[in-house]
């Protein structure tokens, strides 16, 4: 199994390029999020997914879109991108929320707008 | 919503010694989880509490959930130079998957 896969592993955008950080799960998970990690600020969360057709924002989601049409995939669109978008972010999958299960992270994307 | 908070934020300790980390929640969780983070990667899961005072251990590694499932600790007998990286706990019972702000583990050898 893959478990979770991002892409692109590094990317620099130049401020107010978009663009969309992948994400896919092949456990058949129904909870999705996306996390970015700054120096000093452990893991923020920024959207999240309890299944297909549901998302729900998280604690820093200004600039950022997400979508969940199917189980694997859950996109996070950056939509005009400013140099404090800088940071790693991580996609993690997890079999069901609440009730608190392992949850399987992804690689992280570097990102670092200029 | 909870609040999972983390303490101590860094840690640095001479290889050999000990090392303890702390999660304290403002409300009762249901189970907590831990994960370590090695520098440049990413969080792997280590270890899920379930019962009130609940005791695990995994080789040098002691996972304790308090009686009232409000507080939970991770200590590291006799760190080694592998023991370096970031430690979160995560507080179950939320919709959203939420960790504390982390404790960086740093060993000078």
């Amino acid at each position: 199994n893959a478990g979770v896969t991002q892409t692109p592993k590094f990317q620099v955008l130049k401020t107010g390029q978009s663009m969309t950080l992948q994400c896919a799960q092949d456990m058949n998970h129904e909870y999705m999020s996306w996390y970015r990690q700054d120096p000093g600020m452990g893991l923020r969360l920024i959207h999240y997914s309890v299944g297909a057709g549901i998302t729900d924002q998280g604690e820093v989601p200004n600039g950022y879109n997400v979508s969940r049409s199917t189980t694997e995939d859950f996109p996070l669109r950056l939509l005009s991108a400013a140099p404090s978008q800088t940071s790693v972010y991580f996609c993690a999958s997890s079999y069901s929320i609440p009730g608190g299960t392992e949850a399987f992270f992804g690689q992280g994307t570097r990102l670092t707008v200029v | 919503g909870q609040q999972v908070m983390q303490i101590p934020q860094y840690q640095h300790v001479q290889e050999g010694e000990d090392f303890t980390t702390y999660c304290n929640s403002s409300t009762t969780l249901s189970n907590i989880q831990w994960y370590k983070q090695r520098p440049g990667g990413h969080p792997v899961f280590l270890i899920q509490l379930v019962k009130s005072g609940e005791v695990k251990k995994q080789k040098r590694l002691t996972f304790q959930f308090g009686e009232a499932k409000k507080n939970s600790s991770l200590h590291i007998t006799a760190t080694q130079t592998t023991d370096v990286g970031t430690y979160f706990c995560e507080g179950g019972g939320n919709e959203k998957l939420t960790f504390g702000t982390g404790t960086r583990l740093t060993i000078i050898p």
